[in-house]
């Protein structure tokens, strides 16, 4: 149990367009879904915390125009990167929260984005 | 504001030693979690062991355990026994705001190799 789909695995996109990230939880509610940015041999840096049904919050410097979140219904949360440019390129990976195993989060298997 | 610190960018191995991964926390709160996770080149996060801020036992978890020093706010990883398939990133993580559900903030990351 407790299993986060997280898609596209890997996407490379045009500078200037759009890329929209999935993460849906399988067999459990998701109330709150955290979306996080890796760098290259770096740590997880938070960008956002999505709830259901409300505005996701963003972490300070995130551009939250650049970075749309969006947590519709108890088992999916989307990430669109809107206008991308190279340096967006990056790892891209989810964290629904909701009870049973690991303590309550559960990560996605991560988007890898490569923007040229 | 809390914050995780991993001193050790890389650390090597030899297999079937043990190893220790240092982590280090800062926070004013009284509750609070402090995970251990693995990341292989896939990206994956692995969850690997949990220790709560009250819990006056080490967490064990198979081959691994954390020493948790309250006292010093360092809650190191243990790895026994390590095999080769024991080479990733490992990221020491805190749950914020002393309750259940709080954003992960991660440390830095350790990078381990395991030596034949």
């Amino acid at each position: 149990g407790a299993v986060v789909s997280q898609h596209p695995s890997r996407v490379i996109c045009k500078s200037g367009t759009s890329v929209k990230i999935e993460c849906r939880s399988l067999d459990f509610q998701a109330t709150t879904m955290f979306w996080y940015r890796q760098f290259p041999k770096q740590s997880l840096m938070l960008m956002a915390t999505s709830n259901e049904g409300s505005k996701a919050t963003y972490e300070q410097g995130v551009e939250k125009d650049k970075f749309l979140i969006n947590h519709a219904s108890l088992t999916l949360s989307t990430l669109t990167v809107t206008s991308a440019h190279p340096e967006d390129s990056s790892f891209y990976i989810c964290s629904a929260l909701g009870q049973g195993k690991n303590y309550g989060y559960t990560f996605g298997s991560g988007t890898r984005l490569t923007v040229v | 504001a809390q914050k995780i610190t991993q001193t050790q960018p890389g650390m090597f191995v030899q297999e079937k030693e043990a190893v220790t991964l240092d982590c280090t926390y800062d926070t004013s709160d009284q509750s609070y979690g402090l995970f251990w996770y693995k990341q292989p080149s896939s990206g994956e996060m692995i969850f690997l062991i949990y220790q709560g801020s009250y819990d006056e036992q080490n967490a064990t978890e198979g081959r691994y355990s954390l020493n948790f020093q309250k006292a010093r706010k360092s809650a190191n990883l243990v790895i026994s026994a390590s095999q080769l398939g024991d080479s990733a990133m490992y990221f020491c993580a805190m749950r914020e705001g002393g309750n259940q559900g709080g954003k992960l903030i991660f440390g830095q990351g350790t990078e381990l190799s395991v030596k034949p």
